[in-house]
């Protein structure tokens, strides 16, 4: 079983729509829990951290359950901008800020 | 200014050559990573260096030899590459090997034929 899993993708949606994905990761020494984002042959850079109570960024939400290992994220009102590879990702406990990073869910955000 | 930079950007070769791939730092972060990116696009963490000691090393095969001459900079030198070897490899740093962002290079698309 893969530490970290995600919904498996391409997920196509039309601009304005809202899309959700989620991840769970089975590793219990996970600490601290981050939505990357990778655009087509470029970097991962950081979209948001997950925090237990929720937390949201614009037009993004992001939500963890600590008890059933299971993190989230909601894009509302989807932008063409928003097309891109979405990496849900976990750092375990006490190990040197080592990061475990789930295959990734491609969006394709259509006119 | 580039904060995470790698090179070369593309690196095509053969089997059974040795090659190496630079990455500097311009943040002033203690903790630097290697990541390689496979063709199923899973991002699996390699090595670290915190204030150039190894920190982290997974399971990869000793044909892979990080080196960190100073904090800024961390280099990777594989010997005999194998088809295999073939992927993305990306660095990052981090302000310390704790709860902080990691930063990511643009990235090394190694192919070897």
């Amino acid at each position: 079983r893969k530490e970290v899993e995600q919904d498996p993708g391409p997920f196509n949606v039309p601009e304005g729509a809202t899309v959700a994905f989620n991840c769970t990761y089975s590793n219990s020494a996970s600490q601290s829990f981050f939505w990357y984002r990778q655009d087509c042959r470029k970097e991962p850079k950081l979209l948001m951290s997950v925090y237990s109570s929720g937390n949201e960024d614009g037009r993004f939400t992001a939500q963890l359950n600590r008890a059933s290992q299971y993190i989230s994220l909601l894009i509302r009102d989807s932008k063409l901008s928003d097309s891109a590879t979405y990496l849900c990702v976990v750092r375990l406990y006490n190990q040197g800020g080592k990061l475990i990073f789930g295959q990734g869910t491609e969006l394709s955000v259509k006119p | 200014d580039t904060a995470v930079s790698q090179t070369p950007k593309y690196l095509v070769t053969q089997m059974g050559n040795d090659k190496s791939i630079k990455c500097e730092q311009n943040l002033g972060h203690d903790t630097m990573y290697w990541y390689k990116q496979d063709s199923k696009k899973f991002l699996k963490i390699m090595f670290s260096y915190n204030n150039k000691e190894l920190i982290i090393n997974e399971t990869v095969p000793n044909r892979f030899s990080p080196k960190s001459p100073d904090k800024a900079h961390l280099n990777l030198h594989i010997n005999s590459l194998e088809l295999g070897d073939s992927a993305v490899y990306f660095c990052a740093s981090s302000p310390s090997q704790g709860l902080y962002e990691q930063y990511f290079g643009p990235g090394t698309r190694l192919t070897v034929t």
